[in-house]
């Protein structure tokens, strides 16, 4: 079973500039993630979607991020802006319907930022 | 969701039984409790979820008090690959996972 596919791996661009990362899920999990895992930290939820619908984005800091989850498959986040502190590993996963009887959520190996 | 509080480092020895404890004094009736581990440059992996009591798979048991304040991770002879980060966390049923700083363990030969 192939598993949350992310790109890219790395990416490094300048303050202010803009950047977009993808992430595909498991196929048939219905909800999917991204979070934000600044070095040293553990990872924190930026967006919690359901199909294609918003569950949580209360930690999303909209002014500059933006996510999307068009026909409720694959996903993409957006910075625009890019701040310094913007530097983070950013990762997604997926779950599958009835995951409360389980706990088990499936990420991704992740997008390492770099702004300069 | 249940703030969890777990020890920030552990050292342990190969071949050893590391026990790691995790305080949830707020859990609420509905979460669950759920341990996963992460390696450097990956994304977190699942462990082992319980409610109450004990569960027990290939990996770990997960122990749980009736009053379900407090969990505790075993890892039964562990191994150098076992060098990891490992996370408490609490889910309920939004499916929604909020991470702490973990625990790191260090497994030394």
């Amino acid at each position: 079973e192939a598993g949350v596919a992310q790109s890219p791996r790395y990416k490094i661009i300048e303050k202010r500039q803009s950047v977009a990362f993808w992430c595909n899920p498991i196929s048939g999990h219905a909800t999917l993630y991204w979070y934000q895992q600044i070095l040293g930290q553990g990872p924190k939820l930026l967006i919690q979607f359901q199909n294609n619908g918003v569950v949580d984005d209360s930690q999303l800091p909209k002014d500059r991020f933006s996510a999307e989850r068009l026909k409720g498959v694959d996903s993409t986040l957006k910075i625009q802006p890019a701040k310094l502190e913007d530097s983070a590993v950013y990762l997604c996963a997926s779950s599958a319907p009835g995951t409360v009887d389980t706990g088990e959520l499936f990420f991704g190996e992740g997008s390492r930022l770099t702004v300069l | 969701l249940a703030k969890t509080t777990q020890p920030i480092s552990m050292d342990s020895y190969e071949g050893q039984e590391v026990n790691i404890t995790c305080s949830h004094n707020n859990i609420a009736t509905n979460d669950y409790i759920t341990w996963y581990q992460q390696f450097p440059s990956q994304g977190p992996r699942f462990i082992i979820q319980g409610y109450k009591t004990k569960v027990t798979n290939e990996v770990a048991s997960l122990f749980i008090p009736a009053d379900r304040k407090s969990s505790t991770l075993s890892l039964p002879r562990v191994s150098l690959s076992d060098t990891a980060v490992y996370y408490c966390l609490a889910m309920d049923s939004s499916y929604k996972l909020i991470f702490g700083s973990g625990t790191r363990l260090l497994v030394r030969p």
